[in-house]
């Protein structure tokens, strides 16, 4: 069964804008992904955040999560053409024998128009 | 460094065809998994391995089989094909996991599967 879920499922944005997405999980945590999948490709980690941390940055990407809400949010500031991909978070349990279940999202489609 | 190098991209097969498909990774992670990847359905772990020898289901493992005799291969066998099993297939290694983890997976290309 999926973990996260993304939202929205597709957003779409002029060049410049800021890009919001949303994940909310179900169980707890040890720690919350974002990965990017461009069309026909694999998929690229982005960024890591700890079930202790409440927001991380790297470049233009801002993660912040709220386990008492099972969230999660990424924003994708000052967008590029070259930021249209699918965006997934997935979950690394918290505990017990399935924590090395890293398990994903069904993702955000993000259009970034020219 | 090639990272993690799936083979083949392309694949068809007849329904109660087997393959195998590879996996190998040049990093030294421990950790490797395959998922697969269906439109509206994200990905779904089929099953992952913790270290050479020792493997383990996912969410979805039927109809498949793996092994981990070395560090860097992971291959994953499909024992009779079936149309359920057309999908795209990826495999994912990390330096660790189980909650340990801090620079993620890395993905393979991915391999995608038709079964006819």
């Amino acid at each position: 069964s999926q973990q996260g879920e993304e939202d929205p499922q597709a957003l779409s944005i002029q060049e410049g804008e800021n890009a919001t997405m949303n994940c909310s999980y179900k169980t707890s945590i040890n720690n919350l992904q974002w990965y990017r999948q461009n069309s026909g490709r694999g998929l690229v980690h982005l960024i890591l955040i700890r079930s202790n941390e409440r927001e991380k940055h790297s470049g233009r990407l801002r993660v912040t999560l709220d386990t008492s809400k099972k969230s999660s949010s990424l924003l994708i500031t000052a967008s590029r053409a070259a930021d249209t991909a699918s965006y997934f978070c997935a979950t690394e349990p918290g505990s017990g024998g399935s924590n090395y279940k890293l398990t994903f999202g069904k993702g955000t489609l993000l259009t970034v128009n020219p | 460094n090639a990272g993690v190098t799936q083979t083949p991209k392309f694949q068809v097969l007849k329904t109660g065809q087997s393959m195998t498909l590879q996996c190998a990774q040049d990093m030294n992670h421990e950790y490797m998994s395959w998922y697969r990847q269906d439109p509206g359905m994200g990905l779904r772990l089929i099953h992952y391995s913790v270290g050479a020898g020792i493997t383990d289901q996912g969410e979805v493992p039927n109809g498949y089989n793996v092994s981990r005799s070395t560090t860097e291969d992971f291959p994953l066998r499909l024992l009779s094909a079936a149309p359920s099993q057309t999908s795209v297939y990826f495999c994912a290694s990390s330096y660790s996991g189980g909650g340990r983890s801090s620079y993620g997976y890395t993905f393979g290309s991915g391999t995608r599967l038709t079964v006819v």
